[in-house]
């Protein structure tokens, strides 16, 4: 069973950069996309960015500027960085496996985030 | 603001059926996912693609799509089914896949 954690500081300060790791257990990290995805507090869930194991990436266009996700294969984690953070930054931070399925043709027809970890509450505040 | 359109809120009564919707152009193309979300738990992904049901995932939850809308069913709402409830597809655009997330749905089972 994949298993995934978050963890990272559950206070910012303003300005600064937020900084949180999700560590996989159960499962490889390899031959998968993985997704950050968060929830500001009485909001819905809004998609941060993905990256493939490869390392290739893709980012929210509202959140592009001031994001990085990597890879550490050795330690089947991924890492989100969230810079110039403000209190609209503040969220329950979730990373989750990011599945791309296919019809019969081989087309792309969609994805779905089948693991999810716990989440993690960030708070952006002086 | 979401290019994925769900009603905010949606009541059904025990043992009823209900059906909560996501509107978007990107569904004319793409298959929805649907999440069920309760507070303090990760979001559980209960329908994805052609109705396809993760392992678990009681029978009474289906999902279909017409045009530009993708359904989720419940047919005999349980009160464990009271929940808030995400679709999640990709954009419109062309390129690089981004997500978008509906604005959820909050379902009460009274």
């Amino acid at each position: 069973q994949v298993q995934l954690q978050e963890s990272g500081p559950g206070l910012v300060k303003p300005s600064e950069t937020l900084s949180l790791t999700c560590t996989v257990s159960g499962g490889s990290i390899s031959s998968f996309y993985w997704s950050w995805i968060r929830q500001p507090p009485g909001k819905g869930l809004q998609w941060i960015g993905y990256i493939y194991y490869s390392g290739t990436t893709n980012y929210n266009p509202s959140l592009k500027s001031r994001v990085t996700i990597s890879l550490d294969t050795s330690r089947n984690q991924l890492s989100l960085t969230l810079s110039s953070a403000t209190a609209a930054d503040s969220a329950v931070y979730y990373c989750a496996r990011d599945i791309r399925y296919y019809d019969s043709r081989g087309d792309y027809r969609g994805n779905y985030f089948d693991y999810w970890g716990q989440g993690t509450l960030v708070t952006v505040s002086s | 603001s979401s290019e994925l359109t769900q009603d905010p809120a949606v009541s059904v009564a025990l043992g009823q059926t209900v059906r909560i919707t996501c509107q978007g152009e990107s569904l004319r193309s793409y298959s929805a996912s649907w999440y069920q979300h309760k507070p303090g738990q990760a979001p559980l992904l209960v329908v994805y693609g052609r109705n396809i049901r993760p392992s678990g995932i009681p029978d009474r939850f289906s999902g279909s799509s017409s045009g530009n809308t993708a359904s989720l069913t419940i047919v005999g709402a349980q009160a464990e089914d009271e929940a808030d409830y995400y679709c999640n597809s990709r954009d419109s655009g062309a390129g690089h896949p981004n997500w978008v997330f509906g604005g959820g749905t909050k379902l009460t089972v009274l």
